[in-house]
């Protein structure tokens, strides 16, 4: 089936450490981002990226870093430098920036 | 920065209640998206709607781009339409989202 698929679900880690989530897509979209969302809040972006290769920084990129080496795939590194990253994480792909995006099902992320 | 402001925040209605969400922007409307997020956290692509009316079964949405609002109906409400419901529009070259309208859909 074509899709996004982030990996995984539901992750736990201990303050201080860094964690990366997995973002695979299918649907050989241009454009993929990534969405921070915090109870009873809208999302807000992180990073996102036009091509292979080229990202850039979106209005909450302090503390999360990512790589585009394949078109496929974008992962997200939610580092220590990351005051409160416990919250629901969402990767998003589409054709291209201006188009109809995708979401994949979320990762859910506990630091304790 | 843009603002997206969504009203009403939350919203109850019993099954067969029809609604109307509305979505205000402060600057253009570019590239409209409406969004539902279902209690499990999946978000799923409405309506691309940039200007004009469209419907897809009991759910439509209309944009007023020279008043930079959306409105998004629902009629007929079932408890699968609970949820949180999203507009976003493009700033730059990624979506801004407003903050969610929250729709329980009582039986």
């Amino acid at each position: 089936d074509g899709g996004i698929t982030q990996s995984p679900k539901y992750l736990f880690r201990k303050e201080g450490q860094n964690v990366t989530l997995s973002c695979e897509q299918n649907l050989n979209h241009d454009a993929m981002y990534w969405y921070r969302q915090d109870p009873g809040q809208g999302l807000r972006l992180i990073y996102y990226s036009q091509i292979v290769n080229d990202f850039q920084k979106g209005d909450i990129a302090e503390g999360y870093s990512v790589s585009r080496e394949k078109k496929e795939s974008f992962p997200l590194t939610v580092t220590s430098a990351q005051k409160n990253p416990t919250a629901f994480y969402l990767c998003a792909s589409g054709q291209t920036s201006g188009n109809t995006i995708y979401f994949g099902e979320g990762s859910w992320l506990t630091v304790v | 920065g843009i603002q997206v402001e969504q009203s009403p925040p939350d919203l109850i209605l019993q099954e067969g209640a029809n609604s109307t969400l509305r979505c205000n922007f402060s600057d253009s409307v570019n590239n409209l998206q409406w969004f539902h997020q279902n209690p499990w956290g999946q978000l799923i692509n409405l309506f691309y709607i940039p200007s004009g009316t469209k419907q897809n079964g009991r759910l439509s949405a209309t944009t007023v781009a020279t008043e930079r609002y959306s409105l998004l109906y629902i009629s007929s409400s079932q408890t699968t339409d609970s949820g949180v419901y999203f507009c976003a529009r493009y700033s730059g070259y990624a979506l801004n989202f407003g903050k969610g309208t929250s729709l329980l859909v009582t039986p």
